[in-house]
């Protein structure tokens, strides 16, 4: 059981270039979650989603996109990473009951340059 | 708009030095307050749920208090394994999502 499992763990993108961070988890959880980290700023709600199919905003979701094809993954998309996304990322899941906690990944520490 | 401040941002202990780290919250209705614990590197783990005002849950040397208004962390004798960011977050009545405070940054000092 391994949890929520996020991949890749470290990340450099040039302005401009694009990529996916993906999401795993494996306690059939139905809602997931996107937050980002920044120094002075506390975790911030980017995305997510209450199931399959179903997606939706948070605080920060500009310059974002996520998709959740399937029940167990939830991805979060750059289209064209700017260095205002430097960040380090975090995926969560819970089971959406009242009062459900949140369990959450290790982390994507993503640097634009 | 639902907010959490946590305070101090930092505080260091000498180990057996008992403290306490403060969540003030002001939220349309509370549903329920978190409180995580997040080691260097890694991604917040769940302590406690707290849901209505005068509600205390412990764990080891940590206990968890509720007002209205604040929630106290308390840590009590901590050791050196107690230094960690202990995040405090609030979800509102008819709310999916958490609003998280900035943390406190705790160091306990052998």
């Amino acid at each position: 059981n391994a949890g929520v499992t996020q991949t890749p763990k470290f990340r450099v993108l040039k302005t401009g270039q694009s990529m996916t961070l993906l999401c795993a988890q494996d306690m059939n959880h139905e809602y997931m979650y996107w937050y980002r980290q920044d120094p002075g700023m506390g975790l911030r709600l980017i995305h997510y989603s209450v199931g399959e199919g179903t997606t939706a905003k948070g605080e920060v979701p500009d310059g974002y996109n996520v998709s959740r094809l399937k029940k167990q993954n939830f991805l979060l998309g750059l289209e064209s990473a700017a260095p205002s996304q430097t960040s380090v990322y975090f995926c969560a899941s819970s089971l959406g009951q009242r009062n459900s906690p949140l369990h959450f990944g290790n982390g994507t520490r993503l640097t634009v340059t | 708009e639902d907010q959490v401040t946590q305070s101090p941002e930092a505080l260091r202990l000498q180990e057996g030095e008992s403290s306490s780290l403060n969540c003030s919250y002001t939220v349309s209705g509370l549903r329920g307050l978190f409180w995580y614990r997040q080691d260097p590197g890694k991604g917040p783990e769940f302590l406690f749920t707290l849901y209505s005002a005068g509600e205390e849950k412990e764990k080891e040397r940590l206990k968890a208090t509720l007002t209205k208004k604040e929630s106290f962390l308390h840590i009590t004798a901590p050791k050196p394994e107690d230094s960690a960011t202990y995040l405090c977050a609030v979800q509102a009545a008819g709310a999916q999502k958490l609003v998280f405070g900035q943390g406190t940054r705790l160091t306990i000092n052998p």
